[in-house]
């Protein structure tokens, strides 16, 4: 199955500063790689995702590249702000067709990182 | 909409006992999760479902019974909580994209998860 690998584990910057969290996979057959945010008590919420067919996605702030060769892809969050501290979690997503023709998935995530913005 | 939905927040279970955690939400997801959370582990898929009526096991099914009798509701059920269930639970939902071989599902949907203790 698919092997999400995400460093760093911990992650602490001073506010105005970029953050960098990069991410691996293992299954050539993933297409879809989503990363999440996840707030002190709250569930994790999808803040940007990019599919395999681009290399780069920008939203304000947030970017996400992907390197399908090397089965790599990375989050860059440019001019941090405290409220951007949280557990970012990466996720892989492999395609599985089932006879009636209907495609799902199930997202395997990395281990997160702790994002930390000082101000 | 209220989104997904879980009770209890919190619980905490002797060794042995049995309890149900519960699942619903309002999108009318035809797909639902159960994931588990634990430090430095990242998010582990426990069961899914496609759809009423359907499940199927994930990652990490021992230990756990689920059942999907409305397109609502997806209950997760510990007949015998051992400690190493002690964990946080988040439930899930997403559409799928039907048609499409090289589709993904929609974005997941998380609830703000149980916190389970088993001692």
């Amino acid at each position: 199955g698919e092997n999400v690998e995400q460093h760093p584990s911990t992650l602490s910057v001073q506010e105005g500063d970029s953050a960098v969290i990069k991410c691996t996979y293992s299954d050539s057959a993933s297409n879809y790689f989503p990363w999440y945010k996840q707030e002190l008590g709250k569930g994790p919420q999808l803040i940007i995702d990019i599919r395999s067919n681009v290399g780069e996605k920008k939203d304000q702030r947030i970017a996400v590249t992907l390197n399908k060769t090397a089965k790599h892809f990375s989050l860059h969050i440019t001019e941090t702000q405290p409220e951007d501290s949280a557990v970012y979690f990466c996720a892989a997503h492999p395609i599985t067709t089932n006879a009636g023709g209907t495609s799902y998935g199930k997202l395997t995530f990395g281990q997160g990182t702790i994002l930390t913005v000082h101000p | 909409n209220a989104g997904v939905t879980q009770t209890p927040k919190f619980r905490i279970l002797k060794i042995g006992q049995s309890m149900t955690l519960q699942c619903t939400q309002d999108m009318n997801h035809n797909y639902m999760y159960w994931y588990r959370q634990d430090p430095g582990m990242g998010l582990k898929l426990i069961y899914y479902s496609v759809g009423a009526g359907i499940t199927d096991k994930g990652e990490v099914p021992n230990g756990y019974n689920v059942s999907r009798s409305t397109t609502e509701d997806f209950p997760l059920r510990l007949e015998l909580a051992a400690p190493s269930q002690t964990s946080v639970y988040f439930c899930a939902s997403s559409y799928p994209n039907r048609g499409r071989s090289n589709a993904s599902n929609s974005p997941l949907h998380f609830g703000n998860g149980t916190r389970l203790t088993v001692t």
